[in-house]
Formats: structure tokens, C-alpha cells, sequence
């Protein structure tokens, strides 16, 4: 264990679901992450919530919405997603101005769509 | 925008063996990450370099950062069967900020016995 958790660790859903992606740390951090994990390409960064303001990305689909309700919670809320969203998504944690201690991630949610 | 090149894309080494990765940026490098993954899980942070020549070691596994602060290697010495992975190399845009990592595609790393 990490310290970073996240849930569910396998998803199935169709292309007209809507369902949720949930990460949570206690490991008094205040920047929290969602990344894409996709096979053969790098891990992508797709939102950061530094002191639970997000900073924008515009290259992610609207399809995906995230949602940091306080310093220990994000959340990835999916919907009318399409089978090439199918990856691993990871979330991270680090504490921001804080040098050489890394950010921590989750073990994933790996998310198929059908 | 920051790109990080790993070398070799898969790496093949009898255990016992040892082994370097390398990890090649394309701009001046704040703060650099080595992880290591299972398939299909999370990453396990190894070590992190920040200066100039910097070298560090844990167990096994060293990590090192050139002068220039452009390029990593990370050399695994008597491999083992625990080492198989993948490892990624991550870069920081300005060290401490929460700007989030940029990573280069991995490395493959398969022992044989």
C-alpha cells in the first residue's frame, strides 16, 4: 500500500454508462492528479488539483470530469465514453513546495469500455 | 513542452546480469523520478535526483544525473527475478511545483532465470 487509494481496481462499463472513478490519500497532501495509462504510449496527465483548485487541461475530452471535494478526495466521473478511453487510469499524490519526497500514486482503476 | 526518451524500450538480462536504463530529456531537468511498475498496477517511486551529478542508491539499484542535468541512467546490479518490470522516468517542470510529471514511454525489463 502506497497511501494513495483507489477505487474500483477493474471497471466494465458501455458507452452510455456514467459512472465514477474514486481516489482518496492520507498522506497530508495537497495536490492530487489523474493520469492515462494507455499501451504504448507514455502516462499522460489529464487534471491537477493544487489546494483543491484545478488547473486546466484543455486537451481532455469532456466526457471525463473531475471533481476534488477536499485535500484527501478526487474523483473521476466518466460518461458516453468511447472504447478507446479503455486504460489504466492512475491518480497521484504530492505536497506541493515540498522537494525530493515524489508524488505518490494509487494502483490504478483499469477501465474497459464496451 | 518537456520530453523525456528512455532507452532501450525492452531489455532482456539473464539474472544475475547487470543492466542500465537510460532516460534522456529534452530540456534542463528540476527534479527526476525513477518509478517502477507491475503490469497493470501502480508506480512504485524509487529514487528522485534534483542536482547536478547526483548520484543515489537503494539496495541495488543506482540512479544518477549528468551535470547538465539532461540525462539519467539507472543501473541495477545483480539482477534478480524481483527487478522484472517496467521502469519510467519522470520529470518535474519546475521542482516542487504541482505541475505533475511528464514521462518518457518505459522501460521493459524481463530477467531470465
Amino acid at each position: 500500500e502506497t497511501g494513495v487509494t483507489q477505487t474500483p481496481r477493474h471497471l466494465v462499463m458501455g458507452m452510455t454508462n456514467k459512472k465514477s472513478l474514486k481516489c482518496e490519500q492520507h498522506l497530508g497532501h495537497n495536490a492530487m492528479y489523474w493520469y492515462k495509462q494507455s499501451a504504448k504510449k507514455p502516462l499522460e496527465l489529464m487534471f491537477v488539483y493544487s489546494l483543491e483548485e484545478r488547473v486546466e487541461n484543455n486537451s481532455v475530452p469532456s466526457r471525463f470530469s473531475p471533481e476534488c471535494p477536499n485535500s484527501s478526495h478526487l474523483f473521476l466521473h466518466l460518461h458516453t465514453l468511447q472504447p478507446e478511453d479503455s486504460a489504466l487510469y492512475l491518480c497521484a499524490s504530492s505536497r506541493q513546495g515540498l522537494i525530493g519526497y515524489g508524488y505518490t500514486f494509487g494502483s490504478g482503476t483499469r477501465l474497459t469500455v464496451v | 513542452s518537456q520530453e523525456l526518451e528512455q532507452s532501450p524500450q525492452s531489455l532482456i538480462v539473464q539474472e544475475g546480469k547487470n543492466l542500465t536504463i537510460n532516460c534522456t530529456s529534452s530540456k534542463t531537468l528540476y527534479g527526476l523520478y525513477w518509478y517502477k511498475q507491475k503490469y497493470g498496477e501502480g508506480l512504485i517511486f524509487l529514487m528522485m535526483l534534483q542536482k547536478g551529478g547526483e548520484e543515489k542508491s537503494h539496495e541495488k539499484i543506482t540512479a544518477k544525473l549528468d551535470e547538465k542535468k539532461q540525462q539519467s541512467s539507472l543501473h541495477i546490479t545483480a539482477s534478480q527475478p524481483s527487478h522484472a518490470g517496467i521502469y519510467l522516468c519522470g520529470a518535474d517542470g519546475r521542482g516542487g511545483g504541482a505541475d505533475g510529471l511528464t514521462f518518457g514511454k518505459g522501460t521493459h525489463l524481463i530477467i531470465q532465470p
